[in-house]
């Protein structure tokens, strides 16, 4: 069965960086792109960009343009996201979800389980 | 960046009501590239409806999408215990993929 899991909860100050991973399993991890998505606390989810496994081009939102990287290792199906230069509005919970087709625009229909990150001096 | 309002707020029903949650668009939404999502307290998001009307896979027939351009709707039909949390629409017809705020259907 398909299986996104995500790295656990993460601490960290003002300015620094967090890198988040998503291990896949259950499906060929190159035939999905694969999106990354954030939720504060009582809000609806913000999306942040893709990554497209195979060939490894990528996909942001304006929003995190600068700020955000994303990349994938084939040999561990595995998919990463670093958001750099951290502020307290970024606490959040972050979510990688697969897309339902290979297509950029596409909804999403297995997600990780989410990585809490705290950002607090 | 299309913004998507998302009402009722809350919606207090019993089961076996009918439920019905609208999202609208800032702007036309192309393609009826919108999603459906059920969220429960401490869980992912689940897919429910792509493509505005098409029903992921293993998703019970009492849910239905419908709508195009600005105006978009979720119907359950027949609300079971399990039904209840927080729904978010989702488009993906353009960038950046954005989300409604929400509406909660909670046991009246």
């Amino acid at each position: 069965q398909v299986q996104l899991v995500q790295s656990g909860a993460e601490v960290r100050k003002p300015g620094a960086s967090v890198k988040v991973s998503c291990k896949a399993s259950g499906y060929t991890f190159i035939n999905s792109y694969i999106y990354w998505v954030r939720q504060a606390p009582g809000q609806g989810p913000e999306w942040l960009g893709f990554i497209n496994p195979s060939g490894g081009s990528t996909f942001y939102s304006q929003k995190f343009q600068g700020r955000v990287a994303m990349t994938s290792d084939t040999s561990t199906t595995t998919v990463y996201m670093e958001l750099s230069s951290l502020k307290s509005e970024d606490t959040a919970l972050y979510y990688c979800a697969r897309g339902l087709k290979l297509a950029a625009r596409t909804s999403f229909d297995f997600w990780g389980q989410g990585t809490l990150v705290t950002v607090s001096s | 960046e299309i913004v998507l309002t998302q009402s009722p707020a809350t919606l207090s029903l019993s089961p076996g009501d009918r439920a019905t949650l609208s999202c609208g668009a800032s702007r036309s939404v192309s393609a009826s590239f919108l999603a459906w999502y059920q969220q429960k307290p401490g869980l992912a998001p689940r897919l429910l409806i792509y493509d505005a009307s098409s029903r992921a896979t293993g998703i019970p027939d009492r849910f239905s999408g419908s709508g195009s351009g600005t105006d978009f709707t979720l119907t359950i039909s027949r609300l079971e215990p399990e039904d209840f949390g927080v729904y978010y629409c989702q488009q993906y017809g353009s960038s950046p993929l954005t989300f409604g705020g929400g509406t909660k259907v909670e046991i009246k």
